[in-house]
Order: structure tokens, then sequence, then C-alpha cells
């Protein structure tokens, strides 16, 4: 049951170009969204997050945006930095379980950037 | 900057053994949580846990799995009878209280531990 899919297991970008990363979901009750980082053998590392009253968020070199209509996320980081390489995930929480934000990830994509 | 922090880092066992894994959340959370990973695999949810009970579980979460928080800093995962299909990374995680109402953004997000990687032989 895929509730939350990112369907690029890989992404290659050169460095200084944007990273668009995407992510699809299938829950209408999944209201708060967020992007983490992962390096091997560390654990998921936030990035950003965004509830479903927006449709953007911003920190720095992250944009989020929420396509609610189309249930459709997206991570852009620029300018794509090598330190960016990582496995990022998609991860949503759902409004029924208020209090108690039960996380469910997508797969992951494996970002690498180019120098 | 606070960190959730999760020992051991490295855990072998043999089938039938008992593990408990341990996680330290961040000082003034107050809910927490267990995510697995097998490998190639994505996150999956375990257990919540709040003001010492458990909130939600999942299917994973069978009888053989239990949870604890034995004092007031340690949250533990306790595996009675390990299975070799247990061999995964479990994640603890932890998030700050979640106020709410109409519009409200739910800020607080779940910081995760390094993780505790569990090979079952």
């Amino acid at each position: 049951d895929q509730q939350v899919k990112q369907n690029s297991p890989s992404l290659s970008v050169q460095e200084g170009r944007i990273s668009i990363l995407n992510c699809d979901y299938t829950n209408s009750m999944f209201d708060y969204f967020l992007w983490y980082k992962k390096y091997p053998a560390e654990g998921p590392t936030f990035l950003i997050s965004i509830s479903s009253i927006k449709d953007k968020n911003e920190d720095g070199r992250f944009t989020v945006f929420l396509n609610k209509s189309a249930k459709h996320l997206s991570l852009h980081i620029v300018p794509s930095q090598p330190g960016d390489s990582a496995v990022y995930f998609c991860a949503a929480s759902d409004i029924s379980n208020f209090g108690n934000e039960k996380l469910t990830f997508g797969t992951g994509t494996r970002l690498t950037i180019i120098p | 900057e606070p960190e959730v922090t999760q020992t051991p880092s490295h855990q072998v066992t043999q089938m039938g053994q008992e593990v408990i894994l341990r996680c330290v959340p961040i000082s003034n959370h107050l809910y927490f949580y267990w995510y697995r990973q097998i490998l190639g695999q994505k996150v999956e949810f375990l257990v919540s846990f709040y003001n010492n009970e458990i909130s939600e579980k999942s299917e994973i979460f069978d009888d053989q799995f239990s949870v604890e928080r034995p004092d007031g800093s340690n949250f533990t995962l306790k595996i009675r009878s390990t299975k070799l299909e247990d061999s995964a990374m479990y994640f603890c995680a932890s998030s700050g209280f979640i106020a709410g109402g109409p519009g409200y953004i739910r800020g607080e997000t779940q910081y995760f531990g390094p993780g505790t990687r569990l090979l079952v032989l």
C-alpha cells in the first residue's frame, strides 16, 4: 500500500543547477508533509516541511511546493551543492492522527550532484 | 543542538534471542517513535508512545515487540524472540508538543536518531 510514492529512484544534477525531487501521495487525509535527507548509516535528517494550508515553504536553498489538487509535492534545491548528494525521503502525516504524528515515508530518491 | 541518540550502533544476535534497543530522545520532547528500515526498502512506522503508553502501532509491531520508558530519559524497544526478518536499521524519533486548532500550522517535526543496525543470524 504505497500511500506516498517517489517514482524516481535516482537523480543526477550538475553542481550549481536546480535539483527537483518529486513526491506523490494518495491519502487525502495527509495534511503535513516533510522532506528528510539521509546519508548511509545515519538517521533521516529533517530538511523542510509544509502544511496543507500552504502551497510553498522556503528555507534557504530549499523550497517545497505542494499541489493539493494533484496530491503532489516537490522539493527544489538551488543551487545544488556536492554535499546535497544523499537519499531524500518524502514523508506525510495524517490529520486523523492529530497529536500522534505517525509518518508515512516514500521509497526515497538518491540525488547525486556532479561536480 | 539537541539530538536523539541511540545505542548500540550495531547489534548482532542469534535468532530467538531477545534484544533491547535504546534511545535517548530530545529532552523536552513528549512524543516518541520507533521506525525501521529493511535494507533497500522504505522507512516504516512501528510504534508511537505518549504519556507512558502506546498511542498507535503498526501491523509489524506484534506481540514480540514492546516499548518502555523506564526513566525520564530513555526509551527502549525490546524484541523478545528475534527472527531473521527483524534484521533492519531501527530508528528512534521524538517530537515536541503539538498544539492545534483551525488553521494552525503544525511545526513539530520528528527528529531521528542515527539508528541501530540489527542483524539476526
